[in-house]
């Protein structure tokens, strides 16, 4: 079966440091990874994916992934935080067409 | 923009009311996802189609909710009768592709049961 850990529930970073977010799955398969953002009162929105390509992943706003199999990670990495950044991170696990959420890591970000 | 529309945004209701969510797709999109959003509980699948065809709603408690793709252009969530642990924030998605390589969220109806 699979699933997803996002090992930090709460992250807190100054604005201009870098951001990390981790995330370990669990998958059978050669798994589809993602991240998905989401601001406050808004949907979700797909920050990048990773689909069996490039290990490195890089998406929007600046974010990047790396994809591990050896650790069995998929963290999400920004070299700079913006204030704008602040927001709810997911990382989602699919092998077939259905998603698995993780429960999320709340980023703050401090001027 | 090609967007997911959700109505109603909110809902607020009595126990024991009906309630029925909407969501239209974009248009093209084969699969459409109910995800429900708690803060003890996350987010949750509820159910998804392919093809207007139900592939999974082992995620949903079946004795009060239903969800159903009456059209290629509509999802509907109903739940009756309500309760209040219902309330939460409910997600259609809507994707095109084998593994739905991107997704598309819609903002979302945040119900209240009172």
């Amino acid at each position: 079966a699979q699933s997803v850990t996002q090992l930090d529930s709460h992250v807190s970073v100054s604005e201009g440091t870098p951001v990390l977010l981790r995330c370990n799955y669990s998958s059978s398969y050669s798994p589809s990874l993602f991240w998905y953002v989401q601001h406050p009162n808004k949907g979700l929105q797909l920050l990048l994916k990773y689909t069996s390509a490039a290990t490195l992943v890089k998406g929007i706003n600046g974010f990047e992934a790396e994809f591990k199999k050896s650790e069995t990670s998929f963290h999400l990495t920004k070299p700079s935080a913006h204030m704008s950044d602040a927001a709810e991170y997911f990382c989602v696990v699919s092998e077939t067409d259905k998603l698995i959420f993780g429960t999320g890591t709340r980023l703050q970000v401090f001027p | 923009d090609a967007r997911v529309t959700q109505t109603p945004r909110h809902k607020v209701t009595e126990m024991g009311q009906e309630v029925t969510m909407r969501c239209q797709p974009i248009l093209g999109h084969n699969t459409v996802f109910w995800y429900r959003q708690t803060m003890m509980q996350g987010l949750e699948l509820l159910a998804y189609f392919r093809n207007r065809a139900p592939l999974d709603d082992s995620g949903m408690p079946k004795d009060r909710f239903s969800a159903e793709m009456p059209d290629a252009t509509l999802a509907t969530l109903k739940i009756q009768p309500s309760e209040p642990r219902d309330s939460a924030v409910y997600f259609c998605a809507s994707g095109l592709g084998q593994r739905n390589e991107k997704l598309f969220f819609g903002s979302g109806t945040q119900l209240s049961v009172l």
